[in-house]
């Protein structure tokens, strides 16, 4: 009964290749976010959703696409992936009334080879 | 250009005692300020929080401290406990609901 599962937890892939990560959260919120945890340890965020709607989009490249299907999921799609992607990639979720309280999920470590 | 920062890496604290984590920002826009706490191969859990027109908030052994002035916050943990063993982020936002902006992390070494 994990509240925000995220898969995989391990990602090892190379140069160039698609890859996405999954999250879904069990908690009833209306709100998902993707952070990417780099090598300094900062976490920023990258994506936030509104009930499937895009709400904050960083500077992002565009080779990262989030798709939300249902406001229980909102997944990660990297393109084209370069050694600089090597990061933790965190999910999370939050009430809308609430958004600074949020509910992580355990991330998932990409290293592109 | 990181606008909250936590300039130690890491600390040592001896059970029983005192842990001070400490954290800095500069845009003097944000009006809430969060610490959330994170043990290894596990996302971040949200510990305690801070309005902007408050300079303290208890919560059981954690208590945050907003200096407005000087554009700090620290929290303190007393007594310390080995199970307080982690990596602290502080986080700031503005416009309440908006993006968190988080800083590096402090790990803290609570040692029996």
């Amino acid at each position: 009964d994990t509240a925000v599962s995220q898969t995989p937890k391990y990602l090892v892939t190379q140069m160039g290749n698609d890859k996405s990560i999954k999250c879904e959260q069990n908690l009833g919120h209306d709100t998902m976010y993707w952070y990417k945890q780099d090598s300094k340890k900062f976490l920023k965020i990258m994506f936030s959703y509104n009930n499937k709607e895009l709400i904050i989009n960083e500077t992002v490249p565009n080779r990262f696409s989030p798709k939300s299907p249902d406001k229980a999921h909102l997944n990660l799609h990297i393109n084209s992936l370069e050694l600089g992607d090597s990061a933790v990639y965190f999910c999370a979720s939050a009430r809308t009334d609430l958004q600074e309280t949020q509910y992580f999920g355990p991330g998932t470590r990409l290293l592109v080879l | 250009d990181q606008q909250v920062k936590q300039n130690s890496p890491s600390l040592s604290v001896q059970e029983g005692r005192i842990s001070i984590l400490n954290c800095d920002y500069t845009n003097s826009m944000f009006d809430y300020f969060l610490w959330y706490k994170k043990y290894p191969a596990e996302g971040p859990t949200f510990l305690i929080s801070i309005s902007s027109i408050k300079d303290k908030n208890e919560d059981g052994r954690f208590t945050v401290f907003l200096n407005k002035s000087a554009k700090h916050l620290s929290l303190h943990i007393v007594p310390s406990q080995p199970g307080d063993s982690a990596v602290y982020f502080c986080a700031a936002v503005y416009n309440q609901g908006g993006k968190l902006i988080f800083g590096q992390g402090t790990e803290l070494s609570v040692k029996p």
